[in-house]
């Protein structure tokens, strides 16, 4: 069983559409996270989210927003997609009283044209 | 704000020999740091966790240290085998706690 899953594995779409990728944990973990890896291979925190509270990375634009439905639930909506959002995206979860280890993701290759 | 250096973007060693990665942070000392291990195409997967008020910390064949007057961490992988490619990204929390910084990562390839 995958603890910790993305959907779609692979993302390619024009310029200036609206996209969403799906994350879910079977872990029974409180705190989600988004990270950006770029072609650099950076790894990047953009948001953490921890019992509706949302820490949100300041150098994240506003065209990316989490949404969590419940709490094994995750999702990155992204609007108006630019070439420079052409990345790796993963989704990781922590329990919430250490956030010590993180499980990640598979991760969702995005391709902006 | 936190800023994590490790040694080399690529590292190519000998299968059997000691390899031996390094992970300098220059601001504030964390209460701990992190290892993972990213394969290709794969996401990031935890290793090895030490903490402030430890020296040394062992998993099998890897072992880590951690100097917090040298800001340093050392991750070390003994008889390494051509499975232990692949790309280490040391870890710790921010100044506030809330989320974790990585390094770049080392590209760690053990030929046969």
């Amino acid at each position: 069983d995958t603890a910790v899953s993305q959907t779609p594995k692979y993302l390619v779409t024009q310029m200036g559409n609206d996209k969403s990728i799906k994350c879910e944990q079977n872990l029974g973990h409180d705190t989600m996270y988004w990270y950006k890896q770029d072609s650099k291979k950076f790894l990047k925190i953009m948001f953490s989210y921890n019992n509706k509270e949302l820490i949100i990375n300041e150098t994240v634009p506003n065209r990316f927003s989490p949404k969590s439905p419940d709490k094994a639930h995750l999702n990155l909506h992204i609007n108006s997609l630019e070439l420079g959002d052409s990345a790796v995206y993963f989704c990781a979860s922590s329990q919430d009283s250490t956030k010590e280890t993180q499980y990640f993701g598979p991760g969702t290759r995005l391709l902006v044209l | 704000s936190q800023k994590i250096e490790q040694n080399s973007e690529a590292l190519n060693i000998q299968e059997g020999k000691t390899a031996t990665l390094t992970c300098n942070y220059t601001n504030y000392s964390p209460a701990y740091l992190q290892w993972y291990r990213q394969d290709p195409g794969r996401g990031p997967v935890f290793l090895l966790l030490i903490r402030e008020n430890e020296k040394e910390k062992r998993k099998e064949r890897l072992k880590v240290t951690f100097d917090t007057t040298l800001k340093q961490s050392l991750f070390h992988i003994t008889a390494s085998q051509p499975a232990d490619s692949a790309t280490y990204l040391c870890a710790l929390p921010d100044n506030y706690g809330q989320n974790f910084v990585f390094g770049p990562g080392t590209r760690l390839s053990v030929l046969p």
